[in-house]
């Protein structure tokens, strides 16, 4: 199984409400990624987990807050966002942190109204 | 400063060769990527290449680095309708394992 699975597809949400991303792999990787992309703009990194810890957070608005419940899943909930986080949420893992290939997910489409 | 750049589109005739460019400004990049990324799709690892190698071919695939001017491209042989999708550059250094991406090539491949 080489697949990132992300749940769900498509993501529709008012400013108030609360919502959760979730993300699976289950390829042993011990590296865990979420992406924020624009329309027409590269990936950017919002947070990365290594080991069930976080490692990395670029700085990202506290109304996202990850969480790693084990080592195969991933999760983003969502609290109070702006129409200016409709974005496409990728997740994506690696074998290790580091520079082990970036499996990525098919991301889920949020629109934020 | 990290900054990856990319021409933003590309049309090739189906069979001909395309030849997708990027420069970035980081000397010190230790790892070099191509991502694909076809519509309403995640990202897709194409290929990379090590700082320290001049050129990396992987069948229809061939990426080409040239450290002195930061200018590393990607040239796809024999390119295919399938072809046609976003193409990303990104790089990575030791000292941060964070992938910077470029903005992207948007590949058409016409029939």
């Amino acid at each position: 199984d080489t697949e990132v699975t992300q749940t769900p597809k498509h993501l529709v949400m008012g400013m108030t409400n609360k919502k959760s991303l979730k993300c699976e792999q289950h390829m042993g990787h011990r590296a865990m990624y979420w992406y924020k992309q624009k329309a027409k703009k590269p990936p950017e990194l919002m947070f990365v987990y290594s080991y069930e810890k976080l490692s990395i957070n670029e700085s990202v608005p506290s109304r996202f807050s990850p969480e790693c419940p084990n080592s195969s899943l991933l999760n983003l909930h969502l609290h109070a966002l702006q129409p200016e986080d409709s974005a496409l949420y990728l997740c994506a893992s690696s074998q290790e942190e580091g520079h082990d290939e970036q499996f990525f997910g098919p991301g889920t489409r949020l629109t934020v109204l | 400063g990290e900054d990856v750049e990319q021409s933003l589109f590309l049309s090739v005739r189906e069979g001909d060769s395309s030849v997708i460019n990027c420069t970035y400004t980081d000397s010190s990049s230790t790892y070099l990527y191509w991502y694909k990324q076809e519509p309403g799709a995640g990202l897709q690892l194409l290929t990379y290449i090590f700082s320290n190698m001049d050129m990396k071919q992987d069948q229809r695939l061939t990426v080409l680095l040239n450290k002195k001017d930061k200018h590393l491209s990607l040239r796809i042989a024999d390119t295919q309708t399938g072809d046609s999708a976003i193409y990303f550059c990104a790089e990575s250094m030791d000292s941060s394992y964070k992938l910077i991406f470029g903005s992207g090539t948007r590949l058409l491949v016409r029939p």
